[in-house]
């Protein structure tokens, strides 16, 4: 049982260029989330799915897009790299997303954006 | 959007309680009230969550004040590796939205 996945662990980028990290998670999750956590601040929601076939956008979804593969897996994509981007980013799941259960994270993406 | 308030850090003396406070004053009656934490470089790592009456586990106590306005994660006895952040934050429409936590640092 591994839990929450990420790739790549690490990432630089040029400007301009785009990527898709992703998120996969073994627990038959049904809601899963993407959180971005800029240098000595909080988490920032980017984009969650609350089931299979439907997504959201959170507080921050500007330049980022996502696809709810399946349960499993959850990918976040950055059509067009921008420095402001460069963040560590976080994929999370739970059994369901009324709140009386836990979210799991993942270890997290850091991505550089030069 | 839900927001939560926190100290910005609080320092322990190891094997000696510690109270961390939260505001959440826009809390609605169905909200549960959750807790995390981060260890440097690490992913949040679930703590605790309720919803009306105080609960426990194996790692912590969350007191909840009766009109759900605060409340306070309880670690018994710190040790050197709760030193952390916590967020306390709540599920508002099936999301959690996180603040700027609180740094725990521990001393020996």
């Amino acid at each position: 049982n591994a839990g929450v996945t990420q790739t790549p662990k690490f990432q630089v980028l040029k400007t301009g260029q785009s990527m898709t990290l992703q998120c996969a998670q073994d627990m038959n999750h049904n809601s899963m989330y993407w959180y971005r956590q800029d240098p000595g601040m909080g988490l920032r929601l980017i984009y969650y799915s609350a089931s299979e076939g439907t997504t959201d956008k959170g507080e921050v979804p500007n330049g980022y897009n996502v696809s709810r593969l399946n349960k499993r897996e959850f990918s976040l994509r950055l059509e067009s790299a921008a420095p402001s981007q460069t963040s560590v980013y976080f994929c999370a799941s739970t059994l369901k997303g009324t709140g009386g259960y836990e979210q799991y994270f993942g270890p997290g993406t850091r991505l550089t954006v030069t | 959007d839900a927001k939560t308030t926190q100290p910005n850090s609080m320092e322990s003396n190891e094997e000696e309680p510690v109270h961390l406070p939260c505001n959440h004053s826009t809390i609605s009656g169905t909200d549960y009230i959750h807790w995390y934490r981060q260890l440097p470089s690490q992913g949040p790592e679930y703590v605790i969550h309720g919803l009306t009456s105080n609960v426990n586990n194996r790692m912590a106590s969350l007191a909840i004040a009766e009109d759900r306005k605060s409340s306070t994660l309880i670690l018994h006895r710190a040790t050197l590796r709760d030193a952390a952040v916590y967020y306390c934050t709540y599920n508002q429409g099936g999301k959690l939205i996180f603040g700027q936590g609180t740094e725990l640092s521990v001393k020996p």
